[in-house]
């Protein structure tokens, strides 16, 4: 496997399900996030982290849970979610934060329906 | 914080035309301005780059503007062709924003043979 890869690629969920999105990246880098992206909406940043740690929470409701054990692994844990939270869930990562590595790398995606 | 506008929304092209999409932004301190193409059922894939120390950069066929005078970037493709049919969004990075990319809503690009 190469690149960003995440699982599943689609999921329906009720809205008193939990589940988990999980995106796993082999290239060494350091910096991971989660994004979301709506129709005719421009791509949201939700979570941040560098070299495990949250950096950045984008005022993302509480249903919404990160979690990344370590740089090559994050998961992003759902429940009791809203129908308006279905869209693509896009996991991406960089070599870190700083302005020299400003390039991120892009997973395919998860696309959530929630009923 | 940084807001992007991206124009158009739509833009449909003949094959082996030229197609132009621009941005603008909004915050000074940018620096760095990425495109991305996003295919159908795939994530979006860097294409080109620019930073805010140059004003213009090729990469094959296509190429991307700065104007930082005038806040707004572009992006050009050149002799385009079918497989260049996708969304293309823009992106702004704040200087010591911490990598956080501010996108556009993206252009739905049409080549028509």
């Amino acid at each position: 496997e190469t690149g960003v890869t995440q699982t599943p690629r689609h999921l329906v969920m009720g809205m008193t399900n939990k589940k988990s999105l999980k995106c796993e990246q082999h290239l060494g880098h350091n910096a991971m996030y989660w994004y979301k992206q709506s129709a005719k909406k421009p791509l949201e940043l939700m979570f941040v982290y560098n070299f495990k740690e949250q950096t950045e929470n984008n005022s993302v409701p509480s249903r919404f849970s990160p979690e990344c054990p370590n740089s090559s692994h994050l998961f992003l844990h759902l429940h009791t979610l809203q129908p308006e939270d279905s869209a693509l869930y896009l996991c991406a990562s960089s070599p870190g934060l700083a302005p020299a590595y400003n390039e991120q790398f892009f997973g395919p995606g998860t696309r959530l329906t929630v009923l | 914080g940084e807001n992007v506008e991206q124009h158009p929304s739509t833009l449909s092209v003949q094959e082996g035309d030229s197609a132009v999409i621009k941005c603008t932004y909004s915050d000074s301190a940018s620096n760095y301005f990425p495109w991305y193409k996003q295919e159908l059922g795939k994530g979006p894939q860097l294409i080109i780059d620019i930073r805010s120390n140059v004003g213009e950069k090729k990469d094959q066929r296509i190429a991307v503007t700065l104007n930082k005078t005038a806040k707004h970037f572009s992006l050009h493709i050149t002799e385009t062709q079918p497989e260049d049919s996708a969304v293309y969004f823009c992106a702004a990075v704040l200087t010591g924003g911490g990598n956080k990319l501010t996108f556009g809503t993206g252009t739905q690009l049409k080549v028509e043979l």
